[in-house]
């Protein structure tokens, strides 16, 4: 089963941008996926934020604001999560996750920190 | 309004059984593919199983193939996760899940989980 590569910790300040990071192993094209991320708050369990497959094939889960947003940063192999204007709210664990080879990975999770 | 709950859950030795349900309501389950996702305790999120909606397709991480089953029963609205031969790094929270669309598999919405502690 292929790793995602998450950094464990982020941290921002209240307004501005986090950018969470997803790579993929260097035998996949993460042009080729699409990646889900997901929110956990502790003591919850996680909740959808966002998929992200290229611009035209993207999706946002039920209340999720448009401060969140998805990319690709193909020459670096890497999905991202783009926070604008943090706020507190925000601080969580995110984690992202691809389906390859008829299973579904996730990565270790980063936990974003508001400063 | 989606709700899961996830029931089965305790403390077994190792090499023992144990069987989880997930009661599922406020949507059409028999039309929406389901999962089963662990967390061990300040652990990330682990991915362990997935079953079509009709049943008839069913995936397992490499770490629980061939010890859990995952089951549903369509009639009764109810997943199953059949977890045999347990080990300690079992121990787990364990979610279900539903998928996110008809047409996105992705885990959508959550349950709360139910821990599984596998210890002598």
């Amino acid at each position: 089963q292929p790793v995602l590569t998450q950094p464990p910790s982020s941290s921002a300040s209240p307004g501005e941008s986090a950018r969470l990071t997803c790579t993929v192993p260097s035998d996949l094209n993460v042009n080729s996926y699409s990646i889900y991320w997901y929110q956990q708050k502790p003591g919850s369990p996680p909740t959808y934020v966002l998929y992200y497959y290229s611009e035209s094939n993207k999706g946002q889960g039920a209340g999720v604001p448009s401060r969140f947003s998805g990319s690709k940063d193909a020459s670096a192999n890497t999905g991202i999560l783009l926070i604008s204007g943090v706020q507190s709210e925000d601080e969580a664990d995110y984690y992202c996750m691809i389906w390859s080879s008829n299973v579904w990975v996730f990565g270790g999770g980063t936990k974003l920190t508001v400063l | 309004q989606v709700h899961l709950v996830e029931s089965g859950g305790g403390v077994v030795q190792p090499g023992r059984s144990l069987r989880l349900s997930c009661a599922a309501s406020g949507f059409t389950f028999s039309s929406y593919d389901m999962h089963w996702v662990r967390q061990a305790p300040g652990k990330g999120l682990e991915w362990v199983a997935l079953i079509s909606y009709d049943g008839t397709n069913k995936y397992y991480a490499d770490s629980v193939k061939g010890r859990f089953t995952v089951s549903r029963d369509n009639s009764r609205n109810i997943l199953n996760l059949q977890l045999n031969r347990l080990r300690p790094d079992d121990s787990a929270l364990y979610y279900c899940a539903k998928a996110i669309t008809v047409g996105d598999i992705a885990p959508g919405s959550w349950g709360q989980g139910s821990l599984v502690i596998v210890s002598s």
